[in-house]
């Protein structure tokens, strides 16, 4: 059954501190893995890997996969406090199947 | 990439009422995706939608308690059947999108009292 973990479930940061968000995965056929941010309702996409080793950037996030050790991680480094939110990882498997999202890490960055 | 407008934003229904959430897409879709996330938890699929076709339910979803249109290409409803207060959700629908993977609509907040 695929799978996909995310730690921790949740974090305090102070603003300035850079986080380091985990992900991940057990599936079965791999196609990409997505990263989202979620602060009210509806997830907004931030990155989707799909090759190890290639570093994804936008503005103070980035985003890595390991396909080997079968993980990701997403970095945000300089935190504000508008990037409190959950960050949820999903990964897509190839065929038509589901997206499987892990729990999500719930983010709270003070100020 | 795709824009979906999904509504309503959120309501409070009566336990044993039945809701519909209307989701519109400004482009043709082949498939489209229905979400619940449940309080404190990840997203979970009920079904997918596809156009002139029955949805495909996920396990532990059925059709009598969720049940899906697909009119068209840029349309879908879901409706929440006979509700009961373990239905209180977020409920999103999701289309592919390649250049973004899946983009979702803005949710609906929906309380069971």
């Amino acid at each position: 059954e695929d799978k996909v973990v995310q730690s921790p479930l949740s974090l305090v940061v102070h603003e300035g501190d850079t986080v380091t968000l985990n992900c991940s995965y057990e599936v079965t056929n791999f196609r990409s893995l997505l990263w989202y941010k979620q602060e009210k309702k509806a997830p907004t996409f931030l990155f989707m890997l799909t090759s190890s080793g290639i570093e994804k950037k936008s503005g103070r996030l980035s985003s890595i996969l390991d396909k080997k050790e079968l993980f990701s991680i997403l970095n945000i480094t300089a935190t504000q406090t508008g990037d409190s939110a959950v960050y949820l990882c999903a990964v897509e498997a190839r065929g038509n199947t589901p997206l499987v999202f892990g729990k999500g890490t719930r983010l709270s960055v003070i100020a | 990439s795709a824009v979906i407008s999904q509504k309503p934003s959120r309501d409070i229904c009566q336990r044993g009422t039945s809701l519909t959430i209307q989701c519109q897409v400004d482009s043709q879709v082949t498939m489209m995706f229905w979400y619940r996330q449940q309080p404190g938890q990840s997203l979970t699929l009920i079904a997918t939608a596809n156009q002139g076709s029955e949805a495909t339910y996920e396990s532990g979803f059925v059709i009598d308690k969720f049940p899906i249109s697909r009119p068209n290409l840029t349309f879908s409803t879901l409706t929440v059947s006979n509700m009961s207060p373990e239905d209180s959700s977020i409920y999103l629908c999701s289309v592919e999108d390649w250049v973004h993977g899946y983009t979702f609509g803005s949710g609906t907040r929906l309380t069971v009292v």
